[in-house]
């Protein structure tokens, strides 16, 4: 089956650039999502179609696809954003939806 | 404003079935593709199931397919997801989520979520 890889943890200070990636076979030919998951709440789209931002979500997130690998960047993390980051795309056949492991994304 | 309410999680045991309901609201329901996806505990998130806005389409999970039916109604503005032989493995927090854009009949991507209903599976 398929299978999208991300790095389970990344570690950045508040300030810094953080980079969370997300590789699938299927990724050049499917869009990536990404959501933000803090403790205890559902799911929120940070990302959407590789690299648009719906309305609300701050402009220090950002998106890009090239080849077999997404990244979700959030420029100038803040203690806030703090939380796990998912993934999600598509297989080849768009009959099956599939999410990365997840990222544990920590600000400190 | 956009929201969607699940309801209909609780304890079974396990062989047993449940039906679980997700409200729709503040968008044209009938228009749009919907997904189930469920996240175990402390485990990450798992796509379940598509069904298109005028239900020709639908898709499963592996996991869950022969055993899980969703459906919709969208006079009703309500998705569902019926779940037979339950298993240990099926416990989980069921979100039900919003594809996008409007009218497709492909497993896009989710822009809405729902805050979910817990299912435990256990004897």
């Amino acid at each position: 089956s398929y299978e999208l890889t991300q790095p389970p943890s990344v570690s950045v200070s508040p300030g810094q650039t953080a980079r969370i990636t997300c590789s699938g076979d299927a990724l050049p030919k499917k869009y990536a999502y990404w959501y933000q998951q803090k403790s205890g709440q559902a799911p929120v789209v940070v990302i959407h179609e590789d690299s648009k931002r719906p309305s609300g979500i701050p402009e220090r997130f950002s998106g890009s696809s090239s080849g077999t690998m997404a990244t979700l960047t959030i420029s100038g993390a803040q203690v806030e954003d703090e939380a796990d980051y998912y993934c999600y795309s598509t297989d080849s056949s768009g009959n099956h939806g599939v999410f990365g492991g997840g990222t544990k994304l920590t600000v400190l | 404003e956009v929201q969607l309410v699940e309801s209909g999680g609780g304890l079974v045991k396990p062989g047993g079935s449940l039906r679980l309901s997700c409200a729709a609201s503040g968008f044209t329901f009938s228009n749009y593709s919907m997904n189930w996806v469920r996240q175990a505990p402390g485990k990450g998130l798992e796509w379940v199931s598509f069904i298109s806005y005028s239900s020709s389409y639908i898709y499963y999970a592996d996991s869950v397919k022969g055993r899980f039916t969703i459906s919709r109604d969208n006079a009703k503005k309500s998705l569902y997801l019926q779940m037979n032989s339950l298993r240990a493995e099926d416990t989980a927090v069921y979100y039900c989520a919003r594809d996008t854009p409007p009218f497709n009949i492909a497993v896009l991507g989710t822009d809405y979520w729902g805050q979910g209903t817990l299912v435990t599976v256990s004897s």
